[in-house]
């Protein structure tokens, strides 16, 4: 089956330093990859997802590549911000209206 | 505009008594219908997703169910709640159409069980 693995559940960082989070999957077919956001006490929304045709997904200073030979979406900004405070979800899809599976998410803290 | 509404937004209630959470979303026709589950701390679980009216399929057996009553209405419950089932639970749409759609989270039920 399917599966989403995020190795940082917990990263903390000073303000203007650059974040990288990481995601590797597996998944028997070619499926699609996303960046949940989920700030304190809301609902997860979605920050960027990855395209057929290669395109680097960009959101609020966010942008993630998919590798498909390593398996792997990773999300970075080159200067994090203290709103930026959040847990990150990765998460793939490949079935049409069916499953999203989830990542077990990677909370971000970025301190002044 | 789509908007997604959740009931109640709070809810604590005693071990063995019945659960009712409810979803609703307005301005799209059809969409695809999600439950989830966070665990304080935990990851989002997906426990059942629904396409079409009275079609509800199960994804992960927590001793809940789910119904689709009218098309934009989606509900989440129990007759007998365990201690386990505290956490917070999202209800979802999706256009559905292809692996590729975003999934709108409405803004959650915090259950305490106790």
């Amino acid at each position: 089956g399917d599966s989403v693995t995020q190795t940082e559940g917990l990263v903390t960082l000073t303000e203007g330093l650059p974040v990288m989070l990481n995601c590797t999957y597996q998944s028997t077919y070619s499926p699609f990859l996303f960046w949940y956001v989920q700030h304190l006490n809301e609902a997860p929304k979605l920050l960027l997802k990855s395209f057929t045709d290669n395109k680097r997904p960009e959101h609020q200073g966010f942008h993630a590549t998919l590798h498909k030979s390593s398996s792997s979406f990773h999300l970075q900004k080159s200067s994090a911000q203290l709103s930026d405070s959040a847990l990150y979800y990765c998460a793939l899809s490949h079935n049409a209206g069916a499953k999203l599976t989830f990542g077990g998410g990677t909370r971000l803290t970025v301190r002044p | 505009a789509q908007t997604i509404h959740q009931w109640p937004v709070a809810e604590i209630k005693a071990v063995g008594s019945p659960l009712s959470l409810g979803c609703t979303i307005k301005g799209k026709s059809s969409p695809n219908l999600y439950w989830y589950w966070q665990a304080t701390g935990g990851t989002l679980q997906q426990l059942f997703y629904s396409i079409t009216v009275g079609q509800v399929e199960s994804v992960v057996q927590l001793n809940l169910s789910a119904s689709r009553p009218k098309d934009d209405q989606f509900i989440l419950s129990t007759e007998k709640l365990l201690l386990s089932h505290s956490g917070f639970y999202l209800c979802a749409w999706s256009l559905g159409t292809t692996s590729a759609e975003t999934l709108y989270f409405g803004s959650g039920t915090r259950l305490t069980v106790l």
